[in-house]
């Protein structure tokens, strides 16, 4: 079975342009979720889907936003870039929406803002 | 404030012996944790599940306890290998909410030969 897949795998932007992400996750898999991960924060909550509607948001301002398609694929915008946007946004699969339900990761997009 | 920690940044050890790694956790009373395993350039792996109610879990060289008392769960790799060299980090969803999941700081581990 083929894993969760991120593309691009890196992306170079410019402050105040705007960025789209996509996530294929795993076949079955209806849940998705994403999250930030930096050297200073760690990996940090951003949003989760399940069945096309958002569950849970984590503390990120509203130019971070997603949305999942009936098909389970999953993309996250970030609009008006700022240089502290730098970081790998992984994309995570489960079949549940469970909290002891195993998320699967992707490998990334490494998103770098000049 | 919230806050997942384990212990110290880097943890280097022999080849052949035991390593322990520390995920402490402050104002949440989660029902389920669990641990991930992080390679540089990849997504964190899932390794183990433990819930509240179970106090050890083990699958091969791993091995997590879990003590909602303390507030902590201890990872252990037992035999551990150069290829166990990684980012090992806990997880847990605090208001069992399902997938918003808060992680650990990380433990980098490396198993010197």
């Amino acid at each position: 079975k083929a894993g969760v897949t991120q593309t691009p795998r890196y992306l170079i932007k410019t402050r105040g342009q705007q960025v789209t992400l996509s996530c294929s996750p795993i076949s079955g898999h209806r849940s998705v979720s994403w999250y930030q991960q930096t050297p200073g924060q760690g990996l940090q909550f951003l949003f989760e889907y399940f069945s096309e509607t958002q569950r849970n948001k984590g503390n990120f301002p509203g130019r971070f936003s997603g949305r999942q398609f009936s098909n389970s694929r999953s993309e996250m915008n970030v609009s008006t870039l700022e240089l502290g946007d730098s970081a790998l946004y992984l994309c995570a699969s489960s079949l549940y929406h469970r909290p002891d339900s195993p998320l699967h990761f992707g490998n990334g997009t490494r998103l770098t803002v000049t | 404030s919230q806050k997942i920690e384990q212990n110290s940044e880097a943890l280097n050890i022999q080849e052949g012996k035991t390593a322990t790694l520390t995920c402490n956790y402050t104002n949440y009373s989660p029902a389920y944790l669990q641990w991930y395993r992080q390679d540089p350039g990849r997504g964190p792996v899932f390794l183990l599940l433990i819930r509240e109610n179970e106090k050890e879990k083990r699958k091969e060289r791993l091995k997590v306890t879990f003590d909602t008392t303390l507030k902590q769960s201890l990872f252990h790799i037992t035999a551990s290998q150069p290829a166990d060299s990684a980012t090992y980090l806990c997880a847990l969803d605090p208001e069992a909410t399902g997938n918003q999941f808060y992680f650990g700081t990380g433990t980098s581990l490396t198993v010197i030969p």
